[in-house]
């Protein structure tokens, strides 16, 4: 697609659920990062994707939250047992990681609003 | 372990005037930066860059600074508007490992009409 692609753009859900958000980057892109901002607080960042692997999982909060990409492209991240603090946009980005440093431009989705109630 | 810092959350400027947002950063290996604008309920979009190699980089009434010697950086509108009322993050890239890109926490500009 022409951009980064982000579902769902709104998610409600209970307490104690499970919920998967997907993140669909720019086709090329290598490079993929996860990002939450809070109410009222900056970009926290989460973990970030080099290809398949995750050299940086260092932002993730608990064991509830974990990630997973395949074939280099569509990114999942997995919230177990919600709680109501994690209720947040939740941001995805991609950039191409290789020559110039220009390709480290990265290109944000529009975000998943993810409600606990 | 904040590499990347913006230490005032909010900031409020007048319309034509100046509006300066700083950045600091703590890892020497950082060799490019960039800054982002976020507006509500949008995904931040790229707004400048520069490299380390330089120290100034301009784009219309975006100019950014880059000071090495003090592991800072800045972006100055001028004039401000009305429509620059966002939220603006700085990033880094690391030329080591990964080369991952890490973000500041915001500054959110205020322009008074």
């Amino acid at each position: 697609g022409a951009g980064v692609s982000q579902s769902p753009s709104n998610k409600v859900t209970e307490k104690g659920k499970d919920v998967e958000l997907r993140c669909d980057p720019i086709s090329g892109h290598t490079a993929l990062y996860w990002y939450r901002q809070s109410l009222g607080q900056g970009l926290e960042f989460l973990i970030y994707f080099q290809g398949n692997s995750a050299p940086d999982k260092s932002g993730l909060p608990s064991d509830r939250f974990s990630a997973e990409r395949t074939g280099g492209s569509v990114s999942t991240l997995t919230i177990q047992r919600t709680q109501q603090e994690d209720s947040a946009v939740y941001l995805c980005a991609s950039s191409l990681v290789a020559g110039s440093p220009k390709n480290t431009e990265a290109f944000f989705g529009q975000g998943t609003r993810l409600t606990v109630v | 372990d904040q590499q990347v810092k913006q230490n005032s959350p909010s900031l409020s400027v007048q319309e034509g005037r100046i509006s300066i947002l700083n950045c600091d950063y703590t890892n020497s290996m950082f060799d490019y930066f960039l800054w982002y604008k976020k507006y509500p309920a949008e995904g931040p979009t790229f707004l400048i860059s520069i490299s380390s190699i330089k120290d100034k980089n301009e784009d219309g009434r975006f100019t950014v600074f880059l000071n090495k010697s003090a592991k800072h950086l800045s972006l100055h509108i001028v004039p401000s508007q009305p429509g620059d009322s966002a939220v603006y993050f700085c990033a880094a890239r690391d030329t080591g490992g990964y080369q991952k890109v890490t973000f500041g926490t915001g500054t959110k500009l205020q322009v008074i009409p």
